[in-house]
């Protein structure tokens, strides 16, 4: 059974830094695409970024260039996303999930919860 | 607001027939990238659908279905349950953002 399980959030500070990790079991994690997806409270889903198997293609969105980086540690079958410069908007569940068939994000994590105030 | 309209909002009594449309433009749907579906339940994480705009992944009822034509994409829910009502979105890629970009999301209301 596929299983993605997120840690890492919590309350920071405006300007503060985070790093989430993702901890995947139960498939070949070297083989996937990997992306992190996040929900602000009562709005609809984000994509963040994306990592490419052997994390040599990186993407993000806009809004997080420069400040955000995803990595992952394939021997570890981790994923991580490190979150710089966080402002109000970063605000969300963040979400780790699988690229798989077509691209689709087939499997999900249970998310972990950024709240960035002061 | 999202790169991709979806209505905020479609309800339909038990049994019945609803869909869901998702308009898009040349840079994305109609360029012709995949769409995909989730479903997200209150308080838990998005489940994907349906991928590939019209395939069911193991497990998902033949209620659900997913078309695609030009720059639109819908998903449609045949027998409707009270277990349906939840958030829906569809996803495609966006070459002009050079990412993956989701609609604004869909609640369904099960009458």
């Amino acid at each position: 059974e596929v299983q993605l399980v997120e840690s890492g959030g919590g309350l920071v500070q405006p300007g503060g830094s985070l790093r989430l990790s993702c901890a995947a079991s139960g498939l070949t994690f070297s083989s996937y695409w990997m992306t992190w997806v996040r929900q602000a409270p009562g709005k609809g889903l984000e994509w963040v970024a994306n990592i490419k198997q052997d994390g040599s293609e990186k993407y993000y969105v806009d809004s997080v260039k420069g400040r955000f980086a995803i990595s992952r540690d394939n021997a570890k079958n981790s994923l991580y996303l490190q979150m710089n410069s966080l402002t109000a908007e970063d605000t969300a569940v963040y979400y780790c999930a699988r690229e798989g068939p077509s691209t689709a994000l087939d499997y999900w994590g249970q998310g972990t919860l950024v709240t960035v105030s002061s | 607001q999202s790169v991709l309209t979806q209505p905020p909002s479609v309800s339909g009594a038990p049994g019945q027939r609803v869909t869901i449309s998702c308009t898009g433009s040349s840079s994305n749907i109609g360029a012709g990238y995949d769409v995909h579906w989730y479903q997200q339940l209150p308080g838990t994480a998005p489940k994907l659908l349906i991928y590939g705009n019209s395939n069911r992944p193991s497990g998902v009822p033949d209620r659900f279905s997913g078309s695609k034509s030009g720059t639109s994409a819908s998903l449609a829910i045949t027998g409707l349950q009270a277990e349906d009502e939840a958030d829906y979105y569809c996803q495609s890629y966006d070459n002009s953002l050079s990412g993956w970009v989701f609609g604004g999301g869909t609640k369904l209301t099960v009458l």
